[in-house]
């Protein structure tokens, strides 16, 4: 099952703008990580937050985590039309067997030349 | 390697049919992740290894699901006697056992079962 709901599932914006998109999640997380799929490939690592941050920078990347309301999200300033890619929010658990990240159910961008 | 390699690429199998698909990881990696991937969801856990050892297997489907890493390190998948229902995008992603590191995937074998 899916841990995170991403939101909004679709989103479509102009080369140039700022996208931001939201991942909501219902257990206690160790680190919460983004990653991008383009079509018909496997997923990229983007960046990871731990649990007691609550911003992380990296490039044109911005993710915020409050773990209190278990939510995250990433925004991605100044898009480029090669943004255009699926972004899945994963929740990580450390620890013993449960070394594993759930996965939410994707925010498909789309960024208009 | 330099990165996570998975083969086939493609497979298309007939239903009934057993398959196996390979996941060789970066070399040294500890942690060996399974996920399946249907269109147009997130990737769906399957199971886990550290090295050898199989220590999480609670994605699996069902018991026609089997994966092995009898080295600790190329893992293969093994569906026995597929259905419709299994096809999808077979993602591998192998990461060290450090905290603060996310995983890298392959490209995924896409199984279609006709």
């Amino acid at each position: 099952s899916q841990q995170g709901e991403e939101d909004p599932q679709a989103l479509s914006i102009q080369e140039g703008e700022n996208a931001t998109m939201n991942c909501s999640y219902k257990t206690s997380i160790n680190n919460l990580q983004w990653y991008r799929q383009n079509s018909g490939r496997g997923l990229v690592h983007l960046i990871l937050i731990r649990s007691n941050e609550r911003e992380k920078h990296s490039g044109r990347l911005r993710v915020t985590l409050d773990t209190s309301k278990k939510s995250s999200s990433l925004l991605i300033t100044a898009s480029r039309a090669a943004d255009t890619a699926s972004y899945f929010c994963a929740t990580g658990l450390y620890g013993g067997a449960t070394n594993k990240l759930i996965f939410g159910t994707g925010t498909l961008l789309a960024v208009q030349p | 390697g330099a990165g996570v390699s998975q083969s086939p690429r493609y497979k298309v199998a007939k239903r009934g049919q057993d398959v196996a698909l390979r996941c060789d990881p970066i070399s040294g990696h500890v942690s060996l992740f399974w996920y399946q991937q249907a269109l147009g969801q997130g990737p769906e856990f399957l199971t886990y290894f550290q090295n050898e050892a199989q220590l999480d297997k609670s994605g699996l489907p069902s018991d026609r699901f089997f994966a092995e890493r009898p080295e600790g390190s190329v893992s293969t998948l093994k569906i026995q006697r597929t259905q419709q229902e299994d096809s999808a995008v077979y993602l591998c992603a192998s990461s060290p056992m450090r905290e603060g590191y996310g995983y890298t995937f392959g490209s995924g074998t896409r199984l279609t079962v006709v």
